[in-house]
């Protein structure tokens, strides 16, 4: 099944430094997702990059695209304890139709 | 004002028994899902509605029934209920159908079958 895979699983740094998570997928998209998780809580989307898109910023978040090592980043500059956390990359689903999680990465940002 | 809520939060039960878990979305939008978070946090598609209207019915056990009264509530029906449904529900809703449109979760629903 299209579905991405995080990396690293886990990630442990310091508040004000960055925080770098990876996405691979295996077939071609139309577009890729990035979602956050608090421990307890549903997802939060963060951003959606378009296959054509090879960089996008919101705040505090880069994300990266690059189609041909079908592959993706999401950066995270002057981390923040409040961004512990999970944090998931999705892709579409067979059907178009839904998303497909990775296993995501665990994001602990100390202070 | 909660966008996508689901209620019960905590849901502890015995095998066999049959339970259902509620959502309701105040958002307006077109299309429900319904994902299933094992221990792992892995999380997997279920079920979909499109204004009432099942489009995505994944490989799961034919004890689940959704259930869309309307396109703003999707219900979940378990029957004769197993330890390996003990995970975290989630439900979600986006504007439309597809995977161009963001979704919404809900807080989840644990499900704690003994």
């Amino acid at each position: 099944s299209q579905q991405g895979e995080e990396d690293p699983q886990a990630l442990s740094i310091q508040e004000g430094e960055n925080a770098t998570m990876n996405c691979s997928y295996k077939t071609s998209i139309n577009n890729l997702q990035w979602y956050r998780q608090n421990s307890g809580r549903g997802l939060v989307h963060l951003i959606l990059i378009r296959s054509n898109e090879r960089e996008k910023h919101s705040g505090r978040l880069r994300v990266t695209l690059d189609t041909s090592k079908k592959s993706s980043s999401l950066l995270i500059t002057a981390s923040r304890a409040a961004d512990t956390a999970s944090y998931f990359c999705a892709t579409s689903s067979n059907s178009g139709y839904a998303l497909n999680f990775g296993k995501g990465t665990s994001l602990l940002v100390t202070p | 004002d909660t966008a996508v809520s689901q209620t019960p939060k905590y849901l502890v039960t015995q095998m066999g028994n049959d339970k259902s878990i509620k959502c309701e979305q105040n958002l307006g939008h077109d299309t429900m899902y319904w994902y299933k978070q094992d221990s792992k946090k892995f999380l997997k598609i279920m079920f979909s509605y499109n204004n009432k209207e099942l489009i995505i019915n994944e490989t799961v056990p034919n004890r689940f029934s959704p259930k869309s009264p309307d396109k703003a509530h999707l219900n979940l029906h378990i029957n004769s209920l197993e330890l390996g449904d003990s995970a975290v529900y989630f439900c979600a809703s986006s504007q439309l159908a597809g995977a161009s449109y963001e979704q919404y979760f809900g807080p989840g629903t644990r499900l704690t079958v003994t």
